[in-house]
């Protein structure tokens, strides 16, 4: 079974330019989430949907964030514009049903911003 | 205060050796527990779930202390593949831990 498909792996973008990172979560999960990691926090959660509905996006550092989740086989997250400090590696998981049960996850976009 | 802590190491151990990781959460209300397993510039994967009564996998324990509010990770035997950062992560509001980081040597 195909586990969360994620793409670009890899972005190299300038500052100010806009981002869209891609995700297909496991055939069946109803949760997606979206992370972001870096050295200093550590993982941290950006936001989550359950059935396609945003749940939680306290986690959206701002408004040059957004996410959406048109169906149950497709999310993406923007950044735009894109500053410096966005740079980080993006993952996306995908659950079953909610918070309460594990996560897999995609193997993530490497954001590099110049 | 943050809620999940874990110590970051890095353990050094030699193989074979037992090592155990803890890690505190501050959330009473907490309903579900999970260890993870990050290689270097991998994403983390899933390892085991954390039940009250605590549950063993092979060479991995996992603990669950709700007293203390702490969930724990024993590796028996460890296996130079056992090397990796280690996320406990606490549910509820998706808390991980920054991960503690294991070397096992030769």
């Amino acid at each position: 079974d195909a586990g969360v498909i994620q793409s670009p792996r890899h972005e190299v973008t300038e500052m100010g330019q806009e981002v869209t990172l891609r995700c297909k979560p496991i055939s069946g999960h109803n949760s997606l989430f979206w992370y972001r990691q870096t050295m200093m926090r550590g993982l941290e959660l950006l936001i989550y949907f359950n059935n396609n509905v945003p749940i939680d996006d306290s986690g959206m550092p701002e408004d040059r964030f957004s996410a959406k989740m048109p169906n149950a086989s497709f999310s993406t997250l923007k950044i735009q514009p894109s500053e410096p400090r966005d740079s980080a590696v993006y993952f996306c998981a995908s659950g079953p049903d909610g918070i309460n049960y594990e996560q897999y996850f995609g193997p993530g976009t490497r954001l590099t911003v110049t | 205060r943050k809620e999940v802590e874990q110590d970051p190491g890095p353990f050094n151990v030699p193989e074979g050796a037992t090592v155990a990781f803890n890690c505190t959460y501050s959330n009473s209300a907490s309903q579900s527990f999970f260890w993870y397993r990050q290689d270097c510039r991998k994403e983390p994967k899933l390892l085991m779930s954390v039940y009250s009564s605590g549950n063993e996998d092979g060479r991995f324990t996992a603990q669950l202390n709700r007293a203390s509010q702490y969930i724990s990770l024993l590796i028996r035997d460890s296996k130079l593949s056992d090397s990796a950062t280690y996320l406990c992560v606490v549910g509820y509001a998706l808390n991980f831990g920054k991960g503690t980081s294991l070397l096992v040597t030769p």
